[in-house]
């Protein structure tokens, strides 16, 4: 399977404990987002990665959260201090470096903060 | 601001029918629109897309109408199948440059549920 892969799959954690979460998307894609959606809602943007560049942030991104992509392969994004209004679906999606390609998501990592 | 808009939560068609879902814009700088199909616990699948210099794009069973004077897209889909039942996303970017990538935003969904 070359899909965009997303783990762990499903998170319970205490408010104000940090949590991360890895993205490997499809191999040759050099674009990365992630987005959240929550429940009844659309997906909405997170953050942008060309490569290891992170080129664009979404206000939705607070100081609490900070995304990486180390060396332009996988990603992750990590959430200090979790709030309950953290709870939510963190999609990621990947997509190739030409004009106007498709995104391709994962399944998701579902985050509850409890 | 909603800049992407499903007005209609959810839609119940029986199997054999077209169902048609619909979505609108404010964003004139958006040029490319996508549909998604999402099931429970998955990430959206591509369906179809469309650039802005068409009217029309079909694939299949899926064909997606954009008409940008009324800044309204459509999809039908013909036949509906009972596995076509699932959230339906249509989605919009603009044209990278500035401070746009490509990303994209999304309507907030119609659950279609197609009766066998």
């Amino acid at each position: 399977d070359t899909g965009v892969s997303q783990n762990p799959r499903h998170k319970i954690t205490k408010r104000g404990q940090n949590v991360t979460f890895r993205c490997d998307p499809i191999s040759e894609h050099n674009r990365l987002y992630w987005y959240r959606q929550t429940l009844g809602q659309g997906p909405e943007f997170l953050t942008y990665f060309q490569n290891e560049a992170q080129l664009e942030k979404s206000r939705l991104l607070s100081d609490r959260f900070s995304a990486e992509r180390p060396k332009g392969s996988f990603s992750t994004l990590e959430i200090q201090r979790t709030e309950q209004g953290d709870s939510a679906m963190y999609l990621c999606a990947s997509s190739e470096d030409r004009g106007r390609e498709t995104q391709y998501f994962g399944p998701g990592t579902r985050l509850l903060v409890l | 601001d909603q800049q992407v808009k499903q007005n209609s939560p959810s839609l119940s068609v029986q199997e054999g029918r077209i169902s048609i879902l619909n979505c609108d814009y404010t964003n004139s700088m958006f040029d490319y629109f996508l549909w998604y199909k999402k099931y429970p616990a998955e990430g959206p699948t591509f369906l179809i897309s469309i650039s802005s210099i068409k009217d029309k794009n079909e694939d299949g069973r899926f064909t997606v109408f954009l008409n940008k004077s009324a800044k309204h897209l459509s999809l039908h889909i013909v036949p509906s199948q009972p596995g076509d039942s699932a959230v339906y996303f249509c989605a919009a970017s603009a044209p990278a440059g500035g401070t746009s990538y490509g990303k994209l935003t999304f309507g907030q969904g119609t659950i279609l549920t197609v009766h066998p």
